[in-house]
């Protein structure tokens, strides 16, 4: 079936220090993949998403690049801050374009980020 | 993207009682989706709803349940019935948007 898997969290980093978060989706076809965040208290926003193979998607420093051959789309940041403490969500979703779909989102079990100071 | 609304946006009730969430977009739209946050879980979607037609439930999830209506192309409700503790979640709607999926802020639920 379809799946994503992203890493076991929690994840600490100290300010500046570089951020991976790996995800990687079992899919038939060719989906879209998309990172959420969740701030503490707030509701899901979505962070950025690619939509094809090759495509990076890049919003606040976050970056993460539709790798179809490893089936993956890590997310990284080259220096976190202490406000991008949240949790994160690696989803797909087959959207509006596929015409089988219903358009839902299937979400990893979500990996959750604290920058200290 | 679409602005959604929802509420409440908590509630505590007690177990046996219902809960009605509504939905409320600023756009028209096609579907609407009904999802449960778990504590420390990821999202799971309860149902698609589409305007007009019964909402199509994923596995694990029952009409009896949670009973979903769809009156019109920019509101929804979610109700959570005969409500124990093990339903004590967020409960969020999503629409689809072109941008990837737009969200209300969730209702969180707790059920004593």
């Amino acid at each position: 079936g379809n799946s994503v898997t992203q890493m076991e969290g929690p994840v600490t980093l100290s300010e500046e220090a570089f951020l991976t978060i790996n995800c990687t989706y079992t899919a038939t076809g060719y989906p879209s993949l998309f990172w959420y965040v969740q701030y503490p208290g707030e509701g899901l926003q979505l962070l950025l998403k690619a939509t094809k193979a090759d495509d990076k998607g890049s919003n606040k420093g976050f970056e993460a690049t539709y790798r179809k051959e490893t089936t993956s789309f890590h997310l990284e940041k080259g220096s976190v801050q202490v406000s991008d403490s949240a949790v994160y969500f690696c989803a797909l979703s087959w959207g509006m374009n596929y015409g089988g779909s219903q358009g839902n989102l299937i979400f990893g079990k979500g990996t959750k980020l604290s920058v200290k100071p | 993207s679409a602005v959604i609304s929802q509420k409440p946006s908590r509630d505590i009730c007690q177990r046996g009682t219902s809960l009605t969430i509504q939905c409320q977009v600023d756009s028209q739209v096609t579907m609407m989706f009904w999802y449960r946050q778990q504590p420390g879980q990821s999202l799971t979607l309860i149902a698609t709803a589409n305007q007009g037609s019964e909402a199509t439930y994923e596995s694990g999830f029952v009409i009896d349940k949670f009973p979903i209506s769809r009156p019109n192309l920019t509101f929804s409700t979610l109700t959570v019935s005969n409500m124990s503790p093990e339903d004590s979640s967020i409960y969020l709607c999503s629409v689809e948007d072109p941008r990837g999926g737009a969200f209300g802020q969730g209702t969180r639920l707790t059920v004593v």
